[in-house]
């Protein structure tokens, strides 16, 4: 079964400081990795997917993801933290029997002080 | 238009009560979802339509009735929900259900069952 654990409850982060949001994966085929981010009272956004072959993946707002296959991890991370970041953020695993489900972390609510 | 769009933002209902919630994409999307999300974790799935035809129903009870009248509309229909039931119901679309497919997710409609 796939799944994905993220570690931390909350990781805080002063502004303008790089911001790391862990994610560890477990599949049993190909990784179909994500990350989606939720404001406040608010759907979630896609924020990026795994590329098969690709270690460093570019996604929205300047946020890129970190594969490491021998580590079974895809961290999520930012060069420059603004206070803006502050959010809930998921890791996720697409279900490769079909398609059909995408498998949630627990979530990670980082916080960034100004 | 890149947006899912859900309606009512809240609702409020009594354990009687029959109410429905709807969501509206028009991205030419095949796959819906609903999911359930509780304050402070991550969503859970209860549907898959794909093609207008339901896929995957997770042992949701019969109190939620879902719809997919045609290929832009979802309906999730309440009837004698139990205060348990209270969360935020988010639905979500994707192109389709491939496995490398990202999800577009609405706003969500807060629900309080009393």
């Amino acid at each position: 079964a796939q799944s994905v654990a993220q570690p931390e409850d909350q990781v805080n982060v002063a502004e303008g400081n790089p911001l790391t949001v862990k994610c560890t994966y477990s599949v049993s085929g190909n990784p179909y990795l994500f990350w989606y981010v939720q404001y406040p009272n608010r759907g979630l956004q896609f924020l990026l997917k795994y590329i098969t072959g690709d270690n460093l993946v570019k996604g929205s707002y300047g946020f890129e993801a970190e594969f490491n296959k021998s580590q079974t991890s895809f961290h999520l991370k930012k060069p420059s933290a603004l206070v803006s970041d502050s959010a809930l953020y998921f890791c996720a695993v697409r279900d490769d029997t079909g398609g059909f489900k995408t498998i949630f972390g627990a979530g990670t609510r980082l916080f960034v002080k100004a | 238009d890149t947006e899912v769009t859900q309606t009512p933002k809240h609702l409020v209902m009594g354990m009687t009560n029959k109410k429905s919630l709807k969501c509206e994409q028009h991205m030419g999307h095949r796959a819906m979802y609903w999911y359930k999300q509780k304050a402070k974790k991550p969503p859970e799935l209860m549907f898959v339509y794909s093609y207008e035809k339901l896929s995957i129903n997770e042992s949701v009870p019969s109190r939620f009735s879902p719809e997919c009248p045609n290929s832009s509309l979802l309906n999730l229909h309440l009837h004698a929900l139990q205060p348990e039931d209270s969360a935020l119901y988010l639905c979500a679309s994707s192109q389709r259900t491939a496995t490398n497919e990202k999800l577009f997710f609405g706003s969500g409609t807060q629900l309080s069952v009393l």
